[in-house]
């Protein structure tokens, strides 16, 4: 099977500008959750969709949103980019079985690296 | 809230040398642990996880719950296994869909 693929790789941006970045799943999983990764703060979570639904959130602002599509692919958006919204940026996908006792394991992409001017 | 904290930041051992990356969370319900992995130039990959119980690559990792520690140990260390490990934390069950909470990380480096 194919892995989680992100695009684009790599992204350079303006501040006051704003950003979509793409996120195909492993086949089959319909949990897709994002990340970002900084030096300063290390891996945090931003938000998780599950059959096109934000199922959780994490402590980010508004300008941070996200969508999840039928074919469970996902994007996020930043909006009004800011200088410390520079960071490389991770989706991890699931399988999210309904019912599962466990918490499935999470399938990482391999990142953007946004960095913002 | 939920936190996991790797004190080491970098760790270097000699090939053959035993390894123990340390891990310590805080969290009072039940947690679910996982050590992940990021080789040079390489994605994030799951090593391990507290309820498979597996020797992935000769590391395994013991949840102590009384000590709310997940360390991870291997006894002969190889070049090899050089790479930054992050031990994570999801709570088990419930409503925190998707959620990894991630340590700073230690970068490990075998000598040969």
């Amino acid at each position: 099977k194919a892995g989680v693929t992100q695009t684009p790789r790599y992204l350079i941006k303006t501040r006051g500008q704003q950003v979509t970045l793409s996120c195909s799943p492993i086949s089959g999983h319909r949990s897709v959750s994002w990340y970002q990764q900084t030096p300063g703060q290390g891996l945090q979570f931003l938000f998780e969709y599950f059959s096109e639904t934000q199922r959780n959130k994490g402590n980010f602002p508004g300008r941070f949103s996200g969508r999840q599509f039928s074919n469970s692919r996902s994007e996020m958006n930043v909006s009004t980019l800011e200088l410390g919204d520079s960071a490389l940026y991770l989706c991890a996908s699931s399988l999210a079985p309904i019912g599962g006792r466990y918490q499935e394991t999470q399938y990482f992409g391999p990142g953007t690296r946004l960095l913002v001017l | 809230a939920q936190r996991v904290t790797q004190p080491e930041k970098l760790l270097s051992v000699f090939k053959g040398a035993p390894v123990e990356l340390k891990c310590n969370y805080s969290y009072s319900g039940s947690p679910e642990l996982f050590w992940y992995v990021q080789y040079s130039r390489q994605r994030l990959q799951l090593l391990l996880r507290h309820i498979s119980r597996e020797s992935i690559k000769g590391f395994t990792a013991d949840l102590n719950k009384g000590e709310t520690s997940f360390h991870l140990k291997k006894p002969f260390a190889q070049e090899e296994d050089s790479a930054m490990y992050y031990c994570a934390l999801m709570r088990a069950g419930g409503t925190s869909y998707g959620k990894l909470t991630f340590g700073q990380g230690t970068i490990l480096t075998v000598h040969p």
